[in-house]
């Protein structure tokens, strides 16, 4: 167990629909990171917060956005579902006083548009 | 700039062998290069890092070794089990703020034979 904590487990919805996955870091780490998992994509970085505030961006979509709340949990907002959005979103979590950059990730939300 | 080459993309070994996973880079502004193992339906795991200052680290059964000069690295296995059998993904970040997002490779199936 990771410490980091994501919810909900599996999510079923219908093209064009919004959803909102939620992540919870490790206790007192401030950075989360978000990224997507797909079979033809592989793992690949979404966004990073930092206490608060957006530090990076990866390959995110503009219809995708997330935010991190003051006692450090972050959401991610995924909207006008396509089929291809069907993944297995994480979120991780690094310790501000990390030597190197450990990031501890979540079980994940698996994501699936019908 | 970016990309992480991971091979081979699947493995078979034997119970009691040594599973060998390689991965190369290309930008020379990485400076921490960690190993994650993934389970069916579970988050990837941090495995064993390491930073270019040393050639090989060791934990346990797992060791890395680095060849900055080649931009490769590689994951050992010593006397594999077959609770070994996961999915490994390499990755590479640097230390910049705002770039210590994790890039990965597409990721190892290893199947551990008993």
């Amino acid at each position: 167990d990771s410490g980091v904590t994501q919810t909900p487990k599996h999510l079923i919805t219908a093209t064009g629909q919004r959803v909102t996955l939620r992540c919870s870091p490790r206790s007192g780490d401030l950075s989360v990171y978000w990224y997507q998992q797909s079979l033809d994509q592989g793992l690949q970085f979404l966004i990073q917060y930092y206490n608060g505030e957006e530090r990076a961006k990866g390959n995110i979509l503009e219809r995708f956005s997330a935010q991190q709340f003051p006692d450090l949990h972050s959401e991610l907002n995924l909207s006008s579902l396509e089929l291809g959005d069907s993944a297995l979103y994480f979120c991780a979590s690094s310790p501000t006083s990390a030597v190197y950059n450990e990031q501890f990730f979540g079980p994940g939300t698996r994501l699936t548009v019908l | 700039q970016q990309q992480v080459k991971q091979s081979p993309q699947s493995l078979i070994v034997q119970k009691g062998g040594i599973s060998i996973i390689n991965c190369a880079y290309e930008n020379t502004a990485f400076d921490y290069f960690p190993w994650y193992q993934q389970f069916p339906g579970k988050g990837p795991a941090l495995l064993i890092a390491i930073r270019p200052d040393v050639s090989e680290k060791k934990e346990g059964r797992f060791t890395i070794s680095f060849n900055k000069s080649a931009k490769q690295f590689s994951l050992h296995i010593m006397d594999s089990q077959p609770g070994d059998s996961a999915t490994y993904f390499c990755a590479a970040s640097t230390k910049d703020t705002g770039r210590r997002a994790l890039t990965f490779g597409s990721g190892t199936r290893l199947q551990v034979q008993p």
